[in-house]
């Protein structure tokens, strides 16, 4: 069966420091990854997603980035953290056939003092 | 471009009583529907989705949802309310057979008072 690992659950980093959040995908192959934000009381807002290893689509300019350094590998990364990074971070995975919804993780809750 | 909207932010509902939870989207085709539920600090579960045929679909849980298209609707229900309910529930929505992303509501907090 699939499973989705996401790490790390909680994190604190001061503002300025670099980010790196973790997610990786197994028993599937290809398929499309998902970074989400969730800010309080502001729903969810999609970051980037990947459909292939090296294919990147931002959806939201702002201070993270992302790569997919292998087929199922999802990282989601930042140079220097602003207060406004605060919040709880979605990684989801999507099978490419048809009827998949997504699989979500269990989330990093990432707060930038 | 495709949008979701869950009209309620909050909902209180005494346990045992029914429950729906409204979501409307705006599409000019059928899309593809789901519901997912969260719980604090969790990741968000898959509840149902809908494709095509049955418009009306069960999901984990005891949940069902009805997709009517003439009102662009895909509303959430539960005859019986539990305590293990209270959680934030999110209607989505794909569109086209290969959709590469969903969009999301912003949610419904269902509280659920003894």
């Amino acid at each position: 069966s699939q499973t989705i690992h996401q790490w790390p659950a909680t994190l604190v980093q001061p503002v300025g420091s670099p980010l790196s959040l973790e997610c990786t995908v197994e028993g599937t192959s290809n398929p499309n990854l998902y970074w989400y934000r969730q800010a309080a009381g502001r729903g969810l807002q999609l970051l980037f997603y990947s459909v292939g290893i090296g294919q990147i689509s931002s959806e939201v300019p702002q201070n993270l980035s992302a790569s997919r350094p292998q087929d199922r590998q999802f990282i989601l990364s930042s140079k220097k953290l602003l207060l406004s990074d605060s919040g709880f971070y979605l990684c989801a995975w999507r099978g490419t056939g048809r009827g998949y919804g997504y699989t979500f993780g269990s989330g990093t809750r990432l707060t930038v003092v | 471009a495709q949008s979701v909207t869950q009209p309620d932010i909050h909902i209180t509902v005494s346990e045992g009583a029914s429950l729906e939870l409204r979501c409307n989207y705006s599409y000019g085709a059928t899309p593809y529907l789901f519901w997912y539920v969260q719980s604090p600090g969790q990741g968000l579960q898959l509840l149902l989705k809908y494709f095509s045929g049955d418009t009306l679909v069960q999901g984990i849980k005891g949940f069902e949802a009805e997709f009517k298209r003439s009102q662009s609707s895909f509303n959430l229900r539960k005859p019986s309310v539990h305590w293990s309910d209270a959680a934030e529930y999110f209607c989505a929505v794909g569109v086209g057979s290969g959709y590469s992303t969903l969009t999301f509501g912003k949610g419904t907090m269902l509280l659920v008072s003894p």
